[in-house]
């Protein structure tokens, strides 16, 4: 166990629908990074945010857009969902915002768009 | 440009026999390489990284790294290999100098260990 939790495990939705997914770093660890893992695509980093503030911005598309709260949770929006937004989520956190700590994963969020 | 080429989808080794899983990367500044597995439906979890230093990295569950510069590779080894090694592997990179610090990762290799 990682110690990073996403929520929820599991979404299914239609095309054209608002989704919101949720997740709680480790304790202590400042850094939030989103990543999307597709079966074409790969693990593409999405965004990253540090202490609340937008840190670093990856291939995350106009309709996804993120956000990290006081307590340090984060959640990433995916709006105006079309089929090949079907992925699996994960959601990672570090102790820093800069790249040589490791990063920790959650066990993602399945998303599937019908 | 950052990126990490992992040229092999899948790997098969026998249970006790030695295991590689190859990894080069490109950055434009000097690297931090990370690797990562990842069991079905799970997420992935961080076995060992290369910041600076000794280029042998040693990890978790027995596994170590050794970074070359000249050849810019970071492969994953283990001496010997075990059926719970199963799993997928990702190679992680980023350039020290760069002024994000999010990974790139390779695309990914299956290994398989055969009892």
């Amino acid at each position: 166990d990682s110690g990073v939790t996403q929520t929820p495990k599991h979404l299914i939705t239609a095309t054209g629908q608002r989704v919101t997914l949720r997740c709680s770093p480790r304790s202590g660890d400042l850094s939030v990074y989103w990543y999307q893992q597709s079966l074409d695509q790969g693990l593409q980093f999405l965004i990253q945010y540090y202490n609340g503030e937008e840190r670093a911005k990856g291939n995350i598309l106009e309709r996804f857009s993120a956000q990290q709260f006081p307590d340090l949770h984060s959640e990433l929006n995916l709006s105006s969902l079309e089929l090949g937004d079907s992925a699996l989520y994960f959601c990672a956190s570090s102790v820093v915002g800069s790249g040589y700590g490791e990063q920790f994963f959650g066990p993602g969020t399945r998303l599937t768009v019908l | 440009a950052q990126s990490v080429a992992q040229p092999e989808d899948q790997v098969n080794v026998a249970e006790g026999n030695p295991l590689t899983v190859k990894c080069t990367y490109s950055v434009s500044g000097n690297p931090y390489l990370f690797w990562y597995v990842q069991y079905p439906n799970r997420g992935l979890q961080f076995l060992l990284k290369y910041i600076t230093g000794d280029n042998l990295v040693k990890g978790s569950y027995g596994f170590e790294a050794e970074f070359n510069k000249s050849q810019t590779s970071f492969h994953l080894k283990k001496p010997s290999a075990l059926v719970s090694d199963s799993a997928l592997y990702f190679c992680a990179v980023r350039d020290a100098g760069a002024g994000a610090n999010n990974l790139f990762f390779g695309t990914g290799t299956r290994l398989t260990v055969i009892p």
